[in-house]
This record gives C-alpha cells, structure tokens and sequence, in this order.
C-alpha cells in the first residue's frame, strides 16, 4: 500500500542532544513537509521541499534541520539548538505542491525531551 | 497574511445530532480550502476541498462544506454525527499554486451517546 512512514513513533531525548525523525514515501511525491504540532496551536510548517535537493524553510524552522537526499526520504533533524522540541511531528507529502492538491500524512512522531 | 481562525476549541453533540464546524479565513484573494480530520495519536486525513466552482463541496464520511465569499468562511457541517466522528477537525488555506497550507488552532469534537 502506497503511503509515508514515520519512525520512531514516540522518541524521548535528554536535553542537547541531537534526534533524527525519519520520513519516507512511496507515493511518487515530489513535494514534503514538515509540521510540528502544539496542542491549541494546529499544525505549523518547519520546512518543505519541493525537489530533491532543494528544501525551503517554513515559519518555524530554527534548531531544526533537514535534507533531500532522495525523491522518497525527507528526515528531519532537530537539534540541541531547538529551544522548545516536545511535540508531535508530522511529515506530509503532496503531488506538486499544497496548494494543486491534498496533502497526505504520515502517523506523526511524538518526541519528549526529559 | 493568510491566517484561518476556528472560534471553537472543542463542541459537544449528541450522536444522531447534526454539526456545524465554523471556520473563517482571512486572504487577498480566494485560497483553496480544505477540512481535514485527525483521530488521537494519529497523522491527518482530507475530509474535503475547495478549489473553484460550486460553494457546496461533498466530502468522505458524510461530510459538507459551503465556502462563503461575503463572510470569508468554510463551514463543515454533517447532518447525524456518528460516535465515530469523534476527532479533531483542521481548516486549511493555501494560496492557489503555492506550496503553503495554514492550517486553524482545531476544533475537538465529542459526541455523547
């Protein structure tokens, strides 16, 4: 079944340390994205990519980082840099671009940092 | 900016009860909006959207939508709420072409037996 997946789906981390949230699709996508969820605060865009090797960084894109190696794989590092990381994180993919179509999402991936 | 406002953090209906879900954007020109609907834990699902056209939009799961210009709103509505409606509902806005969705704080929906 065609479709993204995320891993893991929940993640803890100790303060300054580094986690990389892995996303891959097998929808044949050109575009994905990044959003971070805060319960009250809907879904806010970190980075997208519409090629592979070109990304784009969203509203909220500071202490986290990602790269576009290939079509299917979007991984995103959030770094110790991130002053706030406990949250829900959800990749996304659409055909060309959000706003020709639906975006389609991953389970999301719930990091906790203690 | 674009920005899309959702007044009710969460409402309560009886299962068998019909539901309206508000939500008003704000936008130069006509964006294309979208519902989405998101159950605990899980990623989102496109419920439906607007591109052009005719206002009223059917959607999966029973669901309706009617864009308004005058009001700048993209009301969900279904007429009898199943115990398996109960999620979180996300408005959406994107500029036609662009590569950005806003997506509204959610709506959180209960249905009581």
């Amino acid at each position: 079944d065609g479709g993204i997946t995320q891993s893991p789906k929940y993640l803890f981390r100790k303060e300054g340390q580094n986690v990389t949230l892995s996303c891959e699709q097998n929808l044949n996508h050109d575009a994905m994205y990044w959003y971070r969820q805060d319960p009250g605060q809907g879904l806010r865009l970190i980075y997208y990519s519409q090629i592979v090797n070109d990304f784009q960084k969203g509203d909220i894109a500071e202490g986290y980082s990602v790269s576009r190696e290939k079509k299917e794989s979007f991984p995103l590092t959030v770094t110790s840099a991130q002053k706030n990381p406990t949250a829900f994180y959800l990749c996304a993919s659409s055909m060309a671009g959000a706003g020709t179509g639906e975006l389609f999402f991953g389970e999301g991936s719930r990091l906790t940092v203690l | 900016a674009q920005s899309v406002t959702q007044p009710d953090i969460h409402i309560t209906v009886s299962e068998g009860a019909s539901l309206e879900l508000r939500c008003n954007y704000s936008y130069g020109a006509t964006p294309y909006l979208f519902w989405y609907v998101q159950s605990p834990g899980q990623g989102l699902q496109l419920l439906l959207k607007y591109f052009s056209g005719d206002t009223l939009v059917q959607g999966i799961k029973g669901f309706e939508a009617e864009f308004k210009r005058s009001q700048s709103s993209f009301n969900l509505r279904k007429p009898s709420v199943h115990w398996s409606d109960a999620a979180e509902y996300f408005c959406a806005v994107s500029e036609p072409g662009g590569f950005k969705t806003i997506f509204g704080a959610g709506t959180r929906l209960f249905v009581k037996a």
